[in-house]
């Protein structure tokens, strides 16, 4: 098992453009998760999805829209990024009863913005 | 609203010795508390999870408390390794989002 991926690793963005963060977990999990994680802030939630076809906003929406159209997909897109969109991107996913609730992260894509 | 807040400075241990960590919420009373393990570069792993009802929890090395009446939550390594390096995030579930919010991290260093 792979568990979460992300891609890409690594993107140097101008202002203005787009573009698309891939997730993907191979551990059938209901639940998906997009953070963002600056220093001295901790992992913020920017949205989230309890299901295929359903998404939700976190803590720090704004700027940012998700699409899950498979249960093991979940996209992050950044329709005009800003330089206050640099910051490290993880992408967490758990199961529905998980007796824990421990969600399993990916490695994060780290995407600066000029 | 609901915070939570690790010390952000960082702790430097002598290998052997006992690492203890702090977390610190205001403004609720979470159903339970979450620890994870972050490495440089990697994303957070999933360590342990103490419940409001529970006073104490371990796992192998790993021991942690939760004290709801200080709203602390206390994260002891005993005979600390310096693989054990590592920054440690605690997490608490929120009460109007049913979802986690994260500490800022506490980065160890265990010196050998």
């Amino acid at each position: 098992n792979a568990g979460v991926t992300q891609t890409p690793k690594f993107r140097v963005l101008k202002t203005g453009q787009s573009m698309t963060l891939l997730c993907a977990q191979d551990m059938n999990h209901e639940y998906m998760y997009w953070y963002r994680q600056d220093p001295g802030m901790g992992l913020r939630l920017i949205h989230y999805s309890v299901g295929e076809g359903t998404t939700a906003k976190g803590e720090v929406p704004d700027g940012y829209n998700v699409s899950r159209l498979k249960k093991q997909n979940f996209l992050l897109g950044l329709e005009s990024a800003a330089p206050s969109q640099t910051s490290v991107y993880f992408c967490a996913s758990r199961h529905k009863r998980d007796r824990v609730d421990e969600q399993f992260f990916g490695p994060g894509t780290r995407l600066t913005v000029l | 609203s609901q915070k939570i807040e690790q010390n952000s400075e960082a702790l430097n241990i002598q290998e052997g010795k006992t690492a203890t960590l702090t977390c610190n919420y205001t403004n609720y009373s979470p159903a339970y508390l979450q620890w994870y393990r972050q490495d440089p570069g990697r994303g957070p792993v999933f360590l342990l999870l103490i419940r409001e009802n529970e006073k104490e929890k371990r796992k192998e090395r790993l021991k942690v408390t939760f004290d709801t009446t200080l709203k602390q939550s206390l994260f002891h390594i005993t005979a600390s390794q310096p693989a054990d390096s590592a920054t440690y995030l605690c997490a608490m579930l929120g009460s109007n989002t049913g979802k986690l919010i994260f500490g800022q991290g506490t980065t160890l260093q265990v010196k050998p």
